[in-house]
């Protein structure tokens, strides 16, 4: 077991609203990473969080936007949802100051109907 | 920009044959190059990296830099390996920001 755990498992949503994804990293890992995995697909890069700052970011629009607290934990928040944003969200998670290797959750599967 | 190729979505194998996996990158620099796998019902996890070059569950991967391609290769496959694989890029210096393939199912066949 990798340690990295997401929430909610499933999710459904209605276009037009507004989602809250949760990651919760591995201990002794100060970054995090989200993706986005349409049907497929491989993962897309969304972005990173490191020491609670974004630290680098994929072609997504500004209503992507996430978090990341003290305890390295991070959210992903979407607004205005479109049907498009359908798809499985994964967070990984690895102490970047270590060059370790990324461990992945076990993802969220978003629909938008 | 930099992006990850996988030519085949699908490939099938019998057991005992060598298999390889495919995997082309587009980077004007020098990428770190990894392979992830996703066997079912699992998480994606961590094959092999280029730098730490080792051999993982049979598995190799030779980054050809003139070629800019990042290969997977095994003698033997086993019906263990059949899985889903990713091939994946990072920038120098970026903390496993990855840029991944469409990937390839592989099916080893008894």
């Amino acid at each position: 077991e990798t340690g990295v755990t997401q929430s909610p498992t499933h999710l459904i949503k209605t276009r037009g609203q507004q989602v809250t994804l949760r990651c919760s990293s591995q201990s002794g890992h100060n970054t995090v990473s989200w993706y986005q995995q349409a049907l497929g697909q491989g993962p897309q890069f969304i972005f990173q969080y490191y020491r609670e700052e974004e630290n680098g970011r994929g072609n997504f629009p500004p209503r992507f936007s996430g978090l990341q607290f003290p305890n390295y934990s991070s959210e992903l928040n979407v607004n205005a949802l479109e049907l498009d944003d359908s798809a499985l969200y994964l967070c990984a998670s690895s102490a970047r100051d270590l060059n370790t290797e990324a461990f992945f959750g076990q993802g969220t599967r978003l629909t938008v109907v | 920009a930099q992006r990850v190729t996988q030519p085949e979505k699908l490939l099938s194998v019998f057991k005992g044959a060598p298999v390889e996996l495919k995997c082309n990158y587009s980077y004007s620099g020098s990428p770190e190059l990894f392979w992830y796998v996703q066997y079912s019902r699992q998480r994606l996890q961590l094959l092999l990296r280029h730098i730490s070059r080792e051999s993982i569950k049979g598995f190799t991967a030779d980054l050809n830099k003139g070629e800019t391609s990042f290969h997977l290769k095994k003698p033997f496959a086993q019906e263990e390996d059949s899985a889903m694989y990713y091939c994946a890029l990072s920038r120098p210096n970026t903390g496993n920001q990855f840029y991944f393939g469409t990937g390839t199912s592989l099916t080893v066949i008894p």
